[in-house]
């Protein structure tokens, strides 16, 4: 079975300073660990995908996470908040495939980041 | 780059009425899912579909719903009598085969409220 947990539902910083967004998972299998932005009243775009390979992954806008298979967390950072960061952010775990082939994904339930001018 | 579209970005319907909700997944890809998020709350799986059948659903997805891929572009989510508690933003996704399978793409959503 496989879950994800964002510790904080709502975290505010000034433009400028850095992100911090946490995500802690359970897999029983080697998973694949994603973020995705969703922008008010737009879709989910994918941030950033982590797939075993090298475990500190870069992504889009300047944002990055890290793999930390001992501590079972994929935490989301960025140097410096922008005012367009200001978005819901979703963690994301994928691991075995189920029927059909494909892998099944869970989300966790989002972190509202709201940057201050 | 490619992307996968939902149509109507917004529908407004009766309860107990007949909803379509449409999606063109990326050109390339064989698995669809759609997925749900209720406002406030987190996203939620309702189905996955490859090889024009239903690989896995959830509980949610009871009877009133079903998915078809009626050609060879589009990917549909029918729900056949809405309830009010069907009001939430539908998300279609897709993914390919091989080594990418993992990653799936979602559309902009088709916000449904239900009257």
């Amino acid at each position: 079975a496989q879950s994800v947990t964002q510790l904080d539902s709502h975290v505010s910083v000034s433009e400028g300073t850095p992100v911090l967004l946490r995500c802690n998972y359970s897999s029983s299998y080697s998973p694949s660990l994603f973020w995705y932005v969703q922008h008010p009243n737009k879709g989910l775009q994918l941030l950033l995908k982590y797939t075993s390979a090298a475990t500190l992954v870069k992504g889009i806008n300047g944002f990055e996470a890290e793999f930390k298979k001992s501590e079972t967390s994929f935490h989301l950072t960025k140097p410096s908040a922008h005012m367009s960061d200001a978005a819901e952010y979703f963690c994301v775990v994928s691991d075995a495939k189920v029927s059909g082939g494909y892998q099944k994904v869970t989300f966790g339930t989002g972190t509202k980041l709201q940057v201050i001018p | 780059e490619p992307e996968v579209t939902q149509t109507p970005s917004h529908q407004v319907t009766q309860m107990g009425q007949e909803v379509i909700l449409r999606c063109v997944p990326i050109s390339n890809h064989l698995y669809f899912y759609w997925y749900r998020q209720i406002l406030g709350q987190k996203v939620e799986f309702l189905v996955s579909f490859y090889n024009n059948e239903i690989s896995e659903k959830s509980e949610i997805f009871d009877d009133q719903f079903s998915v078809e891929r009626p050609d060879g572009s589009n990917f549909t989510l029918k729900i056949r009598s809405t309830k009010l508690e069907d009001s939430a933003m539908y998300f279609c996704a897709s993914s390919a085969t091989g080594i990418d399978t993992d990653t799936q793409y979602f559309g902009p959503g088709t916000r449904l409220t239900v009257l």
